[in-house]
């Protein structure tokens, strides 16, 4: 079975600009959670999808940061414009029901 | 406000012996917990999961739960240079929503 899989590996962007990070979860997973991890710093729970919806956006940090799920497949995370306290790991993870998560190996975000 | 507390270390071990790794949670209806794996640069894997109070044995991992002290423990028994990485605990929320400690770096020394 593939893995949850995200894109960009690394990302580089400067102040200012937009970013779009992707994640693919593993089929038939209905749960899709972001995460971030910024340095030093626990993980952090952005939003969580079940399906195409949003179930949970307490975590989005501020209007800046936009999510979509189309077709409750993959979804997107589009932050724009990035700050300098974006940079961080952003990670995304699926589950099936309330089982453990499968992560993805991160997107690297650095805002210069 | 939850949350989840770890030791941030680093905890040093010598090679063969037992590491032993430590997280406390503030959510006392807290039902499902997890400890994560992370390797420098890597993605969290996951490792071991426990639902009810007392051992849970993996391999060389035993996961140890109890919901009355709202402790729970990860044990590496026969520690190896591998094992060497950043080890986090997750708590799942009654939302369904996971609750992470900023995780305990551990060294195994060879």
């Amino acid at each position: 079975e593939a893995g949850v899989t995200q894109f960009p590996s690394h990302s580089v962007i400067e102040k200012g600009q937009t970013v779009t990070l992707r994640c693919d979860p593993i089929s038939g997973h209905d749960n899709l959670y972001w995460y971030r991890r910024v340095m030093g710093k626990e993980i952090k729970f952005l939003l969580h999808f079940v399906k195409e919806s949003k179930q949970d956006e307490s975590g989005m940090p501020n209007n800046r940061f936009l999510a979509e799920r189309t077709g409750g497949t993959y979804s997107t995370l589009k932050v724009q414009p990035a700050e300098l306290e974006d940079s961080g790991v952003y990670f995304c993870a699926s589950s099936q029901d309330a089982r453990p998560l499968h992560f993805g190996n991160g997107t690297r975000l650095t805002v210069t | 406000q939850k949350e989840v507390e770890q030791n941030s270390g680093p905890l040093s071990v010598p090679e063969g012996a037992i590491a032993s790794l430590n997280c406390t949670y503030s959510d006392r209806v807290s039902q499902s917990f997890f400890w994560y794996r992370q390797y420098s640069g890597k993605s969290p894997e996951l490792i071991m999961s426990i639902y009810s109070n007392g051992d849970k044995e993996d391999g060389r991992f035993t996961a140890q739960l109890n919901k009355a002290s709202q402790y729970v423990s990860l044990l590496i028994r026969d520690s190896q240079p591998s094992d060497s990485a950043t080890y986090l605990c997750a708590v799942m929320d009654s939302n369904y929503q996971l609750i992470w400690g900023a995780g305990t770096k551990l060294i195994i020394k060879p």
